[in-house]
Order: C-alpha cells, then sequence, then structure tokens
C-alpha cells in the first residue's frame, strides 16, 4: 500500500531540547511539505521541499530544520528556538505540478 | 496576512439538509482550489478541486461552487450525513506554489 507515514503519532519534549519528527512516502512523489496545525489557525506551511537535497521556508520556518537526503524521507526538526512547539504537524507530498496533496496523519508534540 | 479565510469556524446541520461552507480569499491569481476533510487526529484528506477557469464543479453529493468576481467559493453538502461531521478547510493554489490553507470550519450534522 503506498502512503506517507508520520512517527511518532505523539511526542513529548522538555523545554529546552530539539526533537526530530519522522515523515516517509513511498509514493515517488518529488514534493514534500511540512504544516503545523493551530485551532483557528488552520495550516500554516513551515517548510517544503520540491526535490531532493532543496528545500525553501514556509510562513513559519523560524525555530525550524528540515532535510532531504533522500526522496522518500522529509524529517523536521523542532529546535529549542521554537517558541511555542506545542501544535498538530502534518507532513504532505505530492508529485510536482500536481495539486493534489497527500497528507500524513500527523504527529501531536506537546512540550512539558 | 491571511490569503485564504474561512470566517465561520462552525456549522451545525440537520441530517439529510444542505451544508453550506463558504470561503473567501484576497489573491485574485490563485489559479486552483481545492476543499480537505479532516477527522481529529488525522490527516487531511482531499474532497474536490476547481479550477480558476470553472464556476462550479461536482462530485456526488459535493460541490463546489467559484465567484471570481467575489473572490468566494462555497462547498455544498446535500444531503448531509453524521459521517460528513469533520473539519474542512478551504485551499487555494498559485501555478507552481504551495497550498494556503484557510482556517477550517467544523461542521457538525445532527441525526
Amino acid at each position: 500500500d503506498g502512503g506517507i507515514t508520520q512517527s511518532p503519532k505523539y511526542l513529548f519534549r522538555k523545554e529546552g531540547q530539539n526533537v526530530t519528527l519522522s515523515c516517509e512516502q513511498n509514493l515517488n512523489h518529488d514534493a514534500m511539505y511540512w504544516y503545523r496545525q493551530d485551532p483557528g489557525q488552520g495550516l500554516r506551511l513551515i517548510y517544503y521541499s520540491q526535490i531532493v537535497n532543496d528545500f525553501q521556508k514556509g510562513d513559519i520556518a523560524e525555530g525550524y530544520s528540515v532535510s532531504r537526503e533522500k526522496k522518500e524521507s522529509f524529517p523536521l526538526t523542532v529546535t529549542s528556538a521554537q517558541k511555542n512547539p506545542t501544535a498538530f504537524y502534518l507532513c504532505a507530498s505530492s508529485i510536482a505540478g500536481y495539486y493534489g496533496y497527500t497528507f500524513g496523519s500527523g504527529t501531536r508534540l506537546t512540550v512539558v | 496576512d491571511q490569503q485564504v479565510k474561512q470566517n465561520s469556524p462552525s456549522l451545525s446541520v440537520q441530517e439529510g439538509r444542505i451544508s453550506i461552507l463558504n470561503c473567501d480569499y484576497t489573491n485574485s491569481m490563485f489559479d486552483y482550489f481545492l476543499w480537505y476533510k479532516k477527522y481529529p487526529a488525522e490527516g487531511p484528506t482531499f474532497l474536490i478541486s476547481i479550477s480558476s477557469i470553472k464556476d462550479k464543479n461536482e462530485d456526488g453529493r459535493f460541490t463546489v461552487f467559484l465567484n471570481k468576481s467575489a473572490k468566494h467559493l462555497s462547498l455544498h453538502i446535500v444531503p448531509s450525513q453524521p459521517g460528513d461531521s469533520a473539519v474542512y478547510f478551504c485551499a487555494a493554489i498559485l501555478q507552481g506554489g504551495k497550498l494556503i490553507f484557510g482556517q477550517g470550519t467544523e461542521l457538525s450534522v445532527k441525526p
């Protein structure tokens, strides 16, 4: 079954720690995206990558970092510089130039 | 600057009746619009889309209408079913760009 997998589903982090969220897809999609969902604010774009070894900042990239070493993988690191990291994080992928994104099931990050 | 706006955070409808979800946008250069449906603790799933060169697209119980002069689109669900209860996101895209989402509207369909 082709799809996009995010892990873990729930993640707890202490203040001051970095944490990495995993996103893997076996759809052979070129483009991958990270969104953040907060109540009443919809989905906001953090980072995106349209090709391996290249990525661009989205609207709210501060305090986050990404890498795209393989086509299938686009991990997101939430650094200690991110002031309000508690949120629901969604990874998505798409065929280049195609508008229909496929989303993963998300990771709920909570800072304790 | 919110380029895509869903001004109603919630909507409650009786089963069998019509649900109308609204979305406004500010950028007249958007060339494609999509609606996604999202259940709690899950990722959004694609529902229906419309190109800016059309004013209506229909798929079963779901119809999307686009009014370019008003920069407004709406999603009609008829008849509404309890399983339609979810958060609905409107999204817009520029050619070669990324999806820009609205804030979402939580639809509750009551039996």
